[in-house]
């Protein structure tokens, strides 16, 4: 158990809907990373957020956002979903964001776009 | 801009084997080199991590990695395979410029034990 928690599990939806992916960082993390891991594209880092603060951007599709809270979870909003969009996402944790900082891993949220 | 390219994306060896996973990477600036495993419906892993200080990096489960920068690689290898080894196994870096990014990761290997 890596102590990053992600909610929910399994999300099953449709297209043009909107969702949002909620991750709990390790208890004292400051960093929250956001990955997509599909077939096709592999594992691809989307986005970062450092207390509370967007720090840097990979792949992010305009229809994606995040965000990190005061309490410094961090949600990921998926909307006008499509099919490609169904994979497994991924928050992972770091302490404060050093790039030789370990990154923690959460056990994923599998979207399914039908 | 960096990439990682890790050659095969299945491997299989008997059990108690060498296992030995591929590793190349590119990088305009020196690399922080990873590797991390991931079990089936499961989140990653860290096995272990290259950050400019030894060229041999130990990690967990009995696997280490040596960077080798004229060869640009960074290789996984495990002496003798276990049946629990079987795995996901993902090479990422990331750049040692300030503050953080994101990691980049290659496509993985799939690790196959034989009995």
């Amino acid at each position: 158990d890596s102590g990053v928690t992600q909610t929910p599990k399994h999300l099953i939806t449709a297209t043009g809907q909107r969702v949002t992916l909620r991750c709990s960082p390790r208890s004292g993390d400051l960093s929250v990373y956001w990955y997509q891991q599909s077939l096709d594209q592999g594992l691809q880092f989307l986005i970062q957020y450092y207390n509370g603060e967007e720090r840097a951007k990979g792949n992010i599709l305009e229809r994606f956002s995040a965000q990190q809270f005061p309490d410094l979870h961090s949600e990921l909003n998926l909307s006008s979903l499509e099919l490609g969009d169904s994979a497994l996402y991924f928050c992972a944790s770091s302490v404060d964001g050093p790039v030789t900082d370990t990154q923690y891993f959460g056990p994923g949220t599998r979207l399914t776009v039908l | 801009a960096q990439s990682v390219t890790q050659l095969g994306s299945h491997v299989s060896v008997s059990e108690g084997a060498l296992v030995l996973l591929r590793c190349n990477y590119s990088s305009s600036v020196p690399p922080y080199l990873f590797w991390y495993v991931q079990y089936p419906n499961q989140g990653l892993q860290l096995l272990l991590k290259y950050t400019s200080a030894a060229t041999l990096v130990k990690g967990i489960n009995g696997f280490e990695a040596e960077f080798k920068k004229s060869e640009t690689s960074f290789h996984l290898t495990k002496p003798s395979a276990h049946m629990s080894d079987a795995a996901e196994y993902f090479c990422a870096v990331s750049s040692s410029g300030g503050g953080a990014d994101g990691l980049t990761f290659g496509k993985g290997t799939h690790l196959i034990i034989q009995p």
